[in-house]
């Protein structure tokens, strides 16, 4: 079973100031099945980014991902107000089906 | 618009028996694979299980930590899906989130969650 790890646990950043988010986990993600989840206080969990680095529709393109294998990287090039959340990295495992989530970076205002 | 709103959350006794219920409006449910994610102040998000589509044999799979204790089910005539939670615990305690699959591996759209208690 992979386990994930996300660093930091803590961000704080400014408005305008660039993000990036760490995601490791315990052995190779086959397919690069890996995505990214935004979390807002009181909201259900959004889907940015899968396939380690594409886009879902509509997500602004200031979000991006990038990572293989073992070490995954979510990067938020100019943060707005509205980013400010808990995001989530999720793999998935074909063989048997298995999916596990990392335990969450909250990025908050500094 | 994509809409999922589950119910049926409650407090319950370990080893109780809980049903969860899902019902889906927005897109075509019967053509797509539904799963159950829960949500932790301990565990954080952990995947709960899912089911396939008719079309796929309608077949599950599960995590390890509820395999033999939860079972999923679907109605697609009336947009449905259902969990069914026996032998309770008290780390089954979370909020249960229905969510429609996306492209296999991840989860495209969530409903609100229903809150799930195990206490005595």
């Amino acid at each position: 079973e992979i386990v994930l790890t996300q660093s930091p646990g803590t961000l704080s950043l400014s408005p305008g100031e660039r993000a990036t988010l760490s995601c490791r986990a315990s052995q190779s993600v086959s397919g690069r099945y890996l995505a990214w989840y935004q979390q807002k206080p009181g909201q259900a969990p959004r889907l940015l980014i899968y396939g380690a680095s594409t886009r879902l529709t509509g997500i602004p393109d200031r979000f991006s991902g990038s990572g293989s294998g073992t070490d995954f990287t979510l990067t938020i090039s100019r943060l707005e107000p509205e980013d400010f959340a808990v995001y989530y990295c999720q793999q998935y495992d074909a063989s048997p089906p298995s999916i596990a989530f990392g335990p969450g970076t909250k990025v908050d205002i500094k | 618009e994509v809409q999922l709103i589950e119910s049926g959350g409650d407090l319950v006794k370990p080893g109780g028996s809980l049903r969860l219920s899902c019902i889906a409006s927005g897109f075509s449910f019967s053509n797509v694979w539904m799963n159950w994610v829960r949500q932790s102040p301990g565990k954080g998000l952990e995947w709960v299980g899912r089911i396939k589509t008719r079309h796929d044999g309608a077949t599950t799979d599960y995590a390890a930590a509820v395999k033999g204790r939860f079972t999923m089910s679907r109605d697609d005539s009336k947009n449905m899906m259902y969990l069914q939670m026996d032998s309770l615990k008290v780390e089954d305690t979370a909020l249960y989130y229905c969510a429609t699959d996306f492209s296999t591996a991840y989860f495209g759209s969530w409903g609100q969650g229903a809150l799930v208690t195990v206490s005595s």
